[in-house]
């Protein structure tokens, strides 16, 4: 079965410093998305990505965050100098239309010391 | 402002038995809802959905019900398993918009 692959599982980072998480989304997916969810807290939406372009992007991701797909293939969320509080799961997700179900990844736990 | 409730963080149930997951919206532009489940450390795996056309969607043991008056949706799981003890998250989307809110989730323990 077709599922989406989120790299590294873990990711340890020194505050301040960048961080680059990555997804491979199922192979005829359109739609790309960014979630997280802090510890014992919501998934939240941090921001949607289709046709090369960000369609839509939460309160949370502000100038620190960047989405890009550089190889059209992989899916990357960065995040320039990373604070405490962005400690986190984050999720990949992926859909082959919109308003419709997202497939989400294992997720990647963001640990900043 | 949660636009998706669910009230109750945890639920215990006895296998056999019925599990009902509730959950409340604010949102009357919301067209799209959806039932995910997710184990620890592990992404939300989709479960069931349903547009706001239907009150009823059925899948094999999962039933979800909505109710647009109240704005209201269920998650009916029958006969509960124990593979089934995970946490429920209800999420809602709006056709203008791209993106699935999540409620905060509850806890489903399915008791032996």
């Amino acid at each position: 079965e077709p599922e989406v692959t989120q790299t590294p599982s873990h990711q340890v980072t020194q505050m301040g410093q960048e961080v680059i998480l990555r997804c491979v989304p199922i192979s005829n997916h359109l739609y790309f998305y960014w979630y997280r969810q802090i510890l014992g807290q919501k998934v939240e939406f941090l921001v949607s990505f289709y046709n090369n372009e960000i369609s839509e992007k939460s309160e949370i991701f502000d100038d620190q965050f960047s989405v890009e797909r550089p190889d059209g293939s992989n899916f990357t969320l960065k995040i320039r100098s990373t604070k405490l509080e962005d400690s986190a799961m984050y999720f990949c997700a992926t859909g082959y239309r919109i308003n419709t179900e997202a497939f989400f990844g294992q997720g990647t736990r963001l640990t900043v010391v | 402002d949660q636009q998706v409730k669910q009230n109750s963080p945890s639920l215990s149930v006895q296998e056999g038995r019925i599990s009902i997951l509730n959950c409340d919206y604010t949102n009357s532009m919301f067209d799209y809802f959806l039932w995910y489940k997710k184990y620890p450390a592990e992404g939300p795996t989709f479960l069931i959905s349903i547009s706001s056309i239907k009150d009823k969607n059925e899948d094999g043991r999962f039933t979800v019900f909505l109710n647009k008056s109240a704005k209201h949706l269920s998650l009916h799981i029958v006969p509960s398993q124990p593979g089934d003890s995970a946490v429920y998250f209800c999420a809602a989307s709006a056709n203008r918009d791209d993106k699935i809110i999540f409620g905060k989730g509850t806890r489903l323990h399915i008791l032996p």
